[in-house]
């Protein structure tokens, strides 16, 4: 069964450093969304992206964070100085083109700020 | 601003010992209730969609029912490997995209 794979499964960065971290959608998915999960709370949506551009953002996204599709099959969050409060587990998500069906997401990438 | 509720936060229970983990939700316009697993240090695995109030879904031990403003999930004879974090999420009317999520539910199942 197709799905969703993020890389690194963990990643342990300083403060102040920039990160990137990777996802390979599933195949035939137009729609791509990045969430994240601070430890002990809610699965928190941060961006959705279609068509290659973002299509809706929370405030949590501020411009710090970028989103970019560099090409057919990678999706790739960036941020750009990490902050501590930065460190959570970020969940890579798609689905396919109509909008009310389900998000399939990735096991998601550990991000550690030190 | 969408809003989910799940209660417990958290379920023990024997093998064969049947309950139900309740999803309340509070949204413009539902557009779909979503129910996901998720095992420690794993994403969340889909399993449910509900559109409507009083649809129903089921999938093995796993059976999903939806009100107007709020979801159950009920859990059948349920063995050790049911054992996860199940979570509950909506798509309001208000965003073609976001998902809003509970706090989940954390089954435990005893042998």
């Amino acid at each position: 069964e197709p799905e969703v794979t993020q890389t690194p499964s963990h990643q342990v960065t300083q403060m102040g450093q920039e990160v990137i971290l990777r996802c390979v959608p599933i195949s035939n998915h137009l729609y791509f969304y990045w969430y994240r999960q601070i430890l002990g709370q809610k699965v928190e949506f941060l961006v959705s992206f279609y068509n290659n551009e973002i299509s809706e953002k929370s405030e949590i996204f501020d411009d710090q964070f970028s989103v970019e599709r560099p090409d057919g099959s990678n999706f790739t969050l960036k941020i750009r100085s990490t902050k501590l409060e930065d460190s959570a587990m970020y969940f890579c998500a798609s689905k396919p083109g109509t909008s009310n069906q389900p998000q399939h997401f990735g096991d998601g990438t550990r991000l550690s700020i030190l | 601003e969408d809003q989910v509720t799940q209660s417990p936060e958290a379920l023990r229970l024997q093998e064969g010992e049947s309950s139900s983990l309740n999803c309340s939700y509070t949204v413009s316009g539902l557009r779909g209730l979503f129910w996901y697993r998720q095992d420690p240090g794993k994403g969340p695995e889909f399993l449910f969609t509900l559109y409507s109030a009083g649809e129903e879904k089921e999938k093995e031990r796993l059976k999903a029912t939806l009100t107007k403003k709020e979801s159950f999930l009920h859990i059948t004879a349920p063995k050790p490997e049911d054992s996860a974090t199940y979570l509950c999420a909506v798509l309001g009317g208000g965003s073609n995209y976001k998902l809003t999520f509970g706090k989940g539910t954390l089954l435990t199942v005893n042998p």
